[in-house]
């Protein structure tokens, strides 16, 4: 079945990089995405990539695919107290094309 | 452009009760969604529509129904509420793009 993995908490110093890892298990994805959901807000979309892709960088966020090992990460360079918040690994895969399956969040705090 | 909005913001309600939950979008995305969050839980996918006139059921849809008699509404209805439906519910649509986008949540408590 369908099932997004991650891990729930995430601790970084300011000016450090964050890295949030997420493991998939339907290996017919055709898209994968990160989302930011900062305190009582909705979810925002950061990026995404297709299943095609290895590599996507965005200004401090690099995102790396795995399709071997089904593993996504979510670089954050330079990490900002503004950037703690939950962050959400989701995919959408062929099997359920018009549906997206999220993980349960990753909670990242940052240290000033 | 709004994006996606939702009404109301919070509700507490009692055993029982029941209440309708509106999502409207501005987009003209085909696709809608209404998710619950819970803590740890991520979220999960109560009910979609493929487009109006149309929904189906997601991962946890029961306790719940919903319409989309117009495109740009998605209505979640809640018959008889139950305190394990308190939750936070987040509504989504997506159009050509293949992303979602998501409103800013409506908080409900069910007592």
């Amino acid at each position: 079945g369908e099932d997004v993995e991650q891990s729930l908490f995430l601790s970084v110093r300011e000016g450090d990089s964050s890295v949030i890892n997420c493991t998939y298990t339907d290996s017919s994805s055709t898209y994968l995405y990160w989302y930011k959901q900062e305190p009582g807000a909705g979810l925002q979309l950061l990026t995404y990539i297709f299943s095609n892709m290895d590599m996507k960088q965005d200004q401090r966020l690099t995102v790396l695919l795995n399709k071997k090992d089904k593993h996504l990460s979510l670089r954050i360079a330079d990490t900002q107290t503004g950037d703690s918040a939950i962050y959400f690994c989701a995919e959408m895969t062929k099997t359920s094309y018009d549906k997206v399956i999220f993980g349960p969040g990753t909670s990242l705090s940052v240290i000033p | 452009n709004a994006g996606v909005t939702q009404t109301p913001k919070f509700r507490v309600l009692k055993t029982g009760q029941s209440m309708t939950l509106l999502c409207a979008q501005d987009m003209n995305h085909e696709y809608m969604y209404w998710y619950r969050q819970d803590p740890g839980m991520g979220l999960r996918l109560i009910h979609y529509s493929v487009g109006e006139g149309t929904t189906a059921k997601g991962e946890v849809p029961d306790g719940y129904n919903v319409s989309r008699l117009k495109k740009q509404n998605f209505l979640l209805g809640l018959e008889s509420a139950a305190p394990s439906q308190t939750s936070v519910y987040f509504c989504a649509s997506m159009g050509e793009s293949d992303t979602q986008y998501f409103g800013p949540g409506t908080r409900l408590t069910v007592l």
